[in-house]
C-alpha cells in the first residue's frame, strides 16, 4: 500500500484569497490525482498531475482557478484560487504507485471552508 | 448514462451480513473498486476486482460482479458496529489506447450498523 499525506488537514478562508495544498506520497507513484468532494457528496476529479509538465483538466475545471504542481514523482499541489464560499469542499489527494498499479490510494483530505 | 449508482442508505443489525449494490456505466472498464469513508477521514481501499473475475473474497468481504449487467456488490459478513461508514463503489475506465483510465464513484452507501 502507499502513505499519502496532505497538508492542511483543514483551513478556513477568506472569500477572495488563495490556498495551496500539500500532497506527499510515500512510495513511487505512477500517476497522482486530485479530487474534490463537496459537502455530502461523491468524489469529482479535478485533474492528473503530470510530473514536470501541466495538468490534465477534467470538464468543468481549469488551471486558472486549480493552478496544480508536480516537481517530482511523490510530491504535488494543488491551490485554490481566488476563493468562494461554493469551493468549500474536502480536497483529495490520490495516487497509483509503482508496485501496485491496480490499486489507488487516497490522502486523508484537506477540509477547506470558505467564509 | 454516465453516471455509476449505488443506493443511498443501509441499515443491518450488528451480526447480519450486508450487502451493499452498485451499477457501473462502462463495459470496458478494467477494475472496479470498494472504498470506505469513516466519518470525518480520507478514503480507504477496501478491495478490487478486474473485471474478468465474478468474485473475490477477502476475510469477511465478498465482491460479486456480474459483467454482463454492469452490476456489482459488496458483501460484508458478520457486519460490526465498526463497519458503519460511507461505502464508494468506483469504475477504472479505460480511455482508448491508453492505460491511465481514472475513476468514476458512485454517490455513496451510508451503512448504519444497529447493535
Amino acid at each position: 500500500s502507499a502513505v499519502i499525506s496532505q497538508k492542511p488537514s483543514r483551513d478556513i478562508c477568506q472569500r477572495g484569497t488563495s490556498l495551496t495544498i500539500q500532497c506527499q506520497v510515500d512510495s513511487q507513484v505512477t500517476m497522482m490525482f486530485w479530487y474534490r468532494q463537496q459537502p455530502g457528496q461523491s468524489l469529482t476529479l479535478i485533474a492528473t498531475a503530470n510530473q514536470g509538465s501541466e495538468a490534465t483538466y477534467e470538464s468543468g475545471f481549469v488551471i486558472d482557478k486549480f493552478p496544480i504542481s508536480r516537481p517530482n514523482l511523490t510530491f504535488s499541489t494543488l491551490t485554490v484560487s481566488n476563493m468562494s464560499p461554493e469551493d468549500s469542499s474536502i480536497y483529495l489527494c490520490s495516487a497509483r504507485v509503482q508496485q501496485a498499479d491496480n490499486e489507488q490510494f487516497f490522502g486523508p483530505g484537506t477540509r477547506l471552508t470558505v467564509l | 448514462g454516465e453516471d455509476v449508482e449505488q443506493s443511498l442508505f443501509l441499515s443491518v443489525r450488528e451480526g447480519d451480513s450486508s450487502v451493499i449494490n452498485c451499477t457501473y456505466t462502462d463495459s470496458s472498464s478494467t477494475y472496479l473498486y470498494w472504498y470506505k469513508q469513516e466519518p470525518g477521514a480520507g478514503l480507504q481501499l477496501l478491495t478490487y476486482i478486474f473485471s474478468n473475475m465474478d468474485m473475490k473474497q477477502d476475510q469477511r468481504l465478498t465482491v460479486l460482479l456480474n459483467k454482463k449487467d454492469k452490476h456489482l456488490s459488496l458483501r460484508i459478513a458478520d457486519t460490526q458496529t465498526g463497519d458503519s461508514a460511507i461505502y464508494f463503489c468506483a469504475e477504472r475506465r479505460s480511455e482508448g489506447s491508453s492505460n491511465t483510465g481514472k475513476l468514476i464513484f458512485g454517490q455513496g452507501t451510508t451503512l448504519q450498523v444497529k447493535p
